[in-house]
C-alpha cells in the first residue's frame, strides 16, 4: 500500500489563498484519481474535489484541485478564504493493486 | 437521492464483536457500480478505510484489519453490515458507512462506538 501525506495544518487570513499538498509515497499520483473532502467538527466529510480537479455542484469555484507528476503530489487550493472554510481536509485515492482506498493524513485549515 | 444511516450498539465490550448496519434509502443497494463502504475515525484523528462490498458481492478489506473484518449485504432489506471481531479500546471510533462511485458520497452521519468493559 502507498501512503498519502499531507501537512498537519495550514493557516491564512480571510481573502488569501492556501494550498494543501498530498504526496503519494509510491506509485504514480496520476495512476488513480484523487478526491478531496472537507470535514467540519461533528460532521461527516463532504466532497470538494473529485477526479483530481472536478467540483461537485454547489462547491464554489474558490476550490480547485490539481496533480503534479514531478512531485508525485496532488494539491487543493482554496482562494478567497472565508471563515466557513475552516475545517479538516483529506485527500483520498485508490490502490488498484490491493483494491484498497487510501486517505491522506489530513490537514487542519485555520482562517485567522 | 441516496441516503445512508448507521445503526448498532454504541458500547461494545473488549474481545467481543462490533456489529453495525447501514440502511440505504432512496436507491437500491443492488445498483451496479457502487462500492458500499465502511470508514472509521478515531477520536481526534484521521479517516481510516475499513473495507467495502461491491454490488457483485466481492469484498475487499484494509490489510491492517482484514483478519477481523467481515462486510456483508442484505439486498432484501437494502442494508449492508460490518462485523469487527476481537475488539479492543483501539477500535473506539466513529464509524461511517458511505458509498463510492467516483467519490465517497453520500456518507452516513456516523455512529460512535466505544469499546469498554
Amino acid at each position: 500500500n502507498f501512503m498519502l501525506t499531507q501537512p498537519h495544518s495550514v493557516s491564512e487570513s480571510p481573502g488569501k489563498t492556501v494550498t494543501i499538498s498530498c504526496t503519494r509515497s509510491s506509485g504514480s499520483i496520476a495512476s488513480n484519481y484523487v478526491q478531496w473532502y472537507q470535514q467540519r467538527p461533528g460532521s461527516a466529510p463532504t466532497t470538494v474535489i473529485y477526479e483530481d480537479n472536478q467540483r461537485p455542484s454547489g462547491v464554489p469555484d474558490r476550490f480547485s484541485g490539481s496533480i503534479d507528476s514531478s512531485s508525485n503530489s496532488a494539491s487543493l487550493t482554496i482562494s478567497g478564504l472565508k471563515t466557513e472554510d475552516e475545517a479538516d481536509y483529506y485527500c483520498q485515492s485508490y490502490d488498484s493493486s490491493n483494491h484498497a482506498f487510501v486517505f491522506g493524513t489530513g490537514t487542519k485549515v485555520t482562517v485567522l | 437521492q441516496v441516503q445512508l444511516q448507521e445503526s448498532g450498539p454504541g458500547l461494545v465490550k473488549p474481545s467481543q464483536t462490533l456489529s453495525l448496519t447501514c440502511t440505504v434509502s432512496g436507491g437500491s443497494i443492488s445498483s451496479g457500480g457502487y462500492y458500499w463502504s465502511w470508514i472509521r475515525q478515531h477520536p481526534g484523528k484521521g479517516l481510516e478505510w475499513i473495507g467495502y462490498i461491491y454490488y457483485s458481492g466481492s469484498t475487499y478489506y484494509n490489510p491492517s484489519l482484514k483478519s477481523r473484518v467481515t462486510i456483508s449485504v442484505d439486498t432484501s432489506k437494502n442494508q449492508f453490515s460490518l462485523k469487527l471481531s476481537s475488539v479492543t479500546a483501539a477500535d473506539t471510533a466513529v464509524y461511517y458507512c458511505a458509498t463510492y462511485a467516483v467519490r465517497f458520497d453520500p456518507w452516513g452521519q456516523g455512529t460512535l462506538v466505544t469499546v469498554s468493559s
